[in-house]
């Protein structure tokens, strides 16, 4: 079965350092999304990508977030510059359409020293 | 902005049913979710149901949605050992981007 996949599955980084987080989608969905979960919070939307642009994004998704999807397969979450906050276990999904199921990935956990 | 809520944690015997409960704000909810997530692990898609039905039954599992009330609820079968886990509710908006908004969790420990 077609699942999500995510790398790496745990990064440490010191703060202030960027870092890139790297999904493949499903291979026949077209939207994409970020997640992230704080740990004993609840998971988070950051932001939601199609036809190569944001179609949504959060007040968490602030100038320091950026996506790309820089090839035909990966989705990619870069943290320009890391804050002690954004250690979290950080979720890609892909959905076929908007508005439709969403299925995620294993997730990888950022820990920012 | 919408918000969804759930108990934090149920303990139920083996072969028990679990009910799972959870209550959201959004009254343009579209799809509402149930994910199960273990242990280490991602969230995995148990199954949804569409803001015009009432029921839906997917083996072991049924949901039911009061929309009325705003409320969803998860009841699992014969609960296992391996159904241990935590439980997220979820809904999509009507929304451009198709964000999902999460409960909490409840954590659901099955004794044998």
């Amino acid at each position: 079965e077609p699942e999500v996949t995510q790398t790496p599955s745990h990064q440490v980084t010191q703060m202030g350092q960027e870092v890139i987080l790297r999904c493949v989608p499903i291979s026949n969905h077209l939207y994409f999304y970020w997640y992230r979960q704080i740990l004993g919070q609840k998971v988070e939307f950051l932001v939601s990508f199609y036809n190569n642009e944001i179609s949504e994004k959060s007040e968490i998704f602030d100038d320091q977030f950026s996506v790309e999807r820089p090839d035909g397969s990966n989705f990619t979450l870069k943290i320009r510059s890391t804050k002690l906050e954004d250690s979290a276990m950080y979720f890609c999904a892909s959905s076929v359409v908007g508005g439709e199921t969403q299925y995620f990935g294993p997730g990888t956990r950022l820990l920012v020293l | 902005g919408e918000d969804v809520e759930q108990s934090l944690f149920l303990s139920v015997r083996e072969g028990d049913s679990s009910v799972i409960n959870c209550t959201y704000t959004d009254s343009s909810s579209t799809y509402l979710y149930w994910y199960k997530q273990e242990p280490g692990a991602g969230l995995q898609l148990l199954t949804y149901i569409f803001s015009n039905m009432d029921m839906k039954q997917d083996q072991r599992l049924t949901v039911l949605l009061n929309k009325k009330d705003k409320h969803l609820s998860l009841r699992i079968a014969d609960t296992q050992t391996g159904d241990s886990a935590i439980y997220f509710c979820a809904e999509s908006g009507n929304n451009a981007g198709n964000m999902l908004t999460f409960g909490g969790g409840t954590r659901l420990m099955v004794k044998p």
